[in-house]
C-alpha cells in the first residue's frame, strides 16, 4: 500500500496567486482530513469528509480556503488568493470509519505539502 | 481552548520512563496520541475512548480520566526511536470538534 499521497511536496508561490494542494487517500478509506501545521498555531484540523461529503469545515480559516473531494480517491485544498500568513505545512490524512464515528479510528497521514507564500 | 500538554519538553536516557499529560478545559469524547519526528508527518499511537476502550500499539500505554478531562501517555523503557514531538488530539462536543494539544518535545539520549 502506497499510503496517503500528497502533491506537491513543496510549493513556493507569490502572494495573490492561487494554490492547489492535492491528496490521494489510502484505497478503501472513507474519511479524509486536511490539517495545517505552523509554529505559532500548532496542528489544526481544517476540514474533513466522510464518503466524499464535507462534514465539518469550521476549521477553515477564511473564505479564501476551499476543499473538494470529487471522488473517493482524490481531494484538493485550494487557497485563492494566497497570503504570506498561509505559509505552513499542510497534511492530508485518511481513515476507515465505521458507523459514522469519525474520530474513533486510526488516521494515516501523508507526508505533507510545505507551502511558502512570498 | 487548546488542550495543554505537560511537560513542554523532556530529555531522557535510554531505558528511562516518561509520562506526558494532556489536559482539556472541555469535556472530551476521545483522546488520540501521535508522535511526530522532525520534518515528518504525525504517526498515530493510541486512541482512548469515553468508557475506557483503548486502541493502539502494544508498547505504548495511556489513560483517559473523563471526569478530570485529562489523558496521560506512558512511555516505558524508552528507546532512541521514541524521540520526537508528542501531540494529543482531542474530540469534544458541539463547536469543540477536534483540537490538538500544545505538544511535548521528547529526546532520548544514548
Amino acid at each position: 500500500d502506497a499510503g496517503v499521497i500528497q502533491s506537491p511536496r513543496h510549493e513556493v508561490t507569490e502572494m495573490g496567486q492561487e494554490v492547489t494542494l492535492r491528496c490521494k487517500p489510502i484505497s478503501g478509506h472513507n474519511s479524509l482530513f486536511w490539517y495545517r501545521q505552523t509554529m505559532m498555531r500548532g496542528l489544526e484540523l481544517l476540514i474533513y469528509f466522510n464518503n466524499n461529503v464535507p462534514i465539518d469545515d469550521s476549521g477553515m480559516p477564511e473564505d479564501r480556503f476551499s476543499a473538494k473531494m470529487p471522488n473517493a480517491s482524490f481531494s484538493t485544498l485550494k487557497i485563492q488568493p494566497s497570503e504570506p500568513r498561509d505559509s505552513a505545512v499542510y497534511f492530508c490524512a485518511s481513515s476507515l470509519v465505521n458507523r459514522g464515528q469519525i474520530f474513533n479510528t486510526e488516521a494515516f497521514f501523508g507526508q505533507g505539502t510545505r507551502l511558502t507564500v512570498v | 481552548q487548546q488542550p495543554v500538554q505537560s511537560p513542554q519538553a523532556v530529555i531522557l536516557r535510554e531505558g528511562e520512563d516518561a509520562v506526558i499529560n494532556c489536559s482539556s478545559s472541555k469535556a472530551l469524547y476521545s483522546v488520540h496520541w501521535y508522535r511526530q519526528k522532525h520534518g515528518e508527518a504525525p504517526v498515530f499511537l493510541m486512541i482512548l475512548l469515553k468508557g475506557g476502550e483503548q486502541k493502539g500499539h502494544e508498547k505504548i500505554s495511556a489513560s483517559f480520566n473523563e471526569k478530570k478531562q485529562q489523558s496521560s501517555l506512558y512511555l516505558t523503557a524508552s528507546q532512541l526511536s521514541y524521540s520526537g514531538t508528542y501531540f494529543c488530539g482531542t474530540e469534544g462536543s458541539g463547536t469543540y470538534k477536534y483540537i490538538f494539544g500544545t505538544g511535548t518535545r521528547l529526546k532520548v539520549l544514548a
